[in-house]
């Protein structure tokens, strides 16, 4: 089984600062990693998706990636009270069909 | 253009009881997925349908069938229910299956309580 391991959490910061979220995985082959949110009650959607080593960002949003470490992480910048969901780490299998989800991290932004 | 839709939103069955949760999608996609949710587990797939006229088992498709009706729709029965089967059902769907960087899109889940 390819595991994808994420701290359950909860994760408590405060409005305004950086939430970082992080993930590792123990299939080497993976290529494509996946960020979901999940509020509670909802089914997931898709933040962003990263492939290629070091960062990419998207408006609050950065993932990084480093394939040598099999870790890949999630920052919110600017953190706001609508950004407290869970977030699923998700990790493509190697024929690329599917995807092996983490338990994922709950987050809680205070006011 | 509605994504992905699933019937119903919410079942109880007794123990032993049969049913078949709905799922179609209409963005064209060529694969389909069930998964189910369970509180501290994540999200395991049970079964998926690369493409029209194929299925294949994931992670924990026993007790689980499926049936790739046509390229729309993906239905999942469950044939004898059984308490271990409560959870939340989620189906998805991607348009590329065997690309990897390809983005999978969820439905709004059915939540199952099995008696």
């Amino acid at each position: 089984q390819k595991e994808v391991e994420q701290n359950s959490g909860p994760l408590s910061v405060p409005e305004g600062a950086i939430a970082s979220l992080n993930c590792t995985y123990s299939d080497r082959g993976s290529q494509s990693f996946f960020w979901y949110r999940q509020y509670s009650g909802k089914s997931p959607e898709l933040i962003m998706f990263i492939y290629s080593n070091g960062d990419k960002e998207d408006g609050r949003f950065t993932a990084q990636l480093n394939k040598a470490s099999q870790y890949v992480s999630l920052l919110i910048r600017d953190s706001q009270p609508s950004d407290s969901a869970t977030y699923l780490c998700a990790v493509s299998s190697n024929s690329g069909y599917a995807l092996n989800f983490g338990k994922g991290t709950s987050l809680l932004v205070t006011p | 253009n509605a994504g992905v839709t699933q019937t119903p939103k919410f079942q109880v069955l007794k123990t032993g009881q049969s049913m078949t949760l709905q799922c179609a999608q209409d963005m064209n996609h060529n694969s389909m997925y069930w998964y189910r949710q369970d509180p501290g587990m994540g999200l395991r797939l049970i079964y998926y349908s690369a493409s029209e006229g194929t299925t294949d088992k994931g992670e924990v498709p026993n007790g689980y069938n499926v049936s790739r009706l046509n390229k729309r729709e993906f239905s999942l029965r469950l044939e004898s229910a059984a308490p271990s089967q409560t959870s939340v059902y989620f189906c998805a769907s991607k348009w590329n299956p065997g690309q990897d960087t390809d983005t999978q899109y969820f439905g709004p889940g059915t939540r199952l309580t099995v008696l």
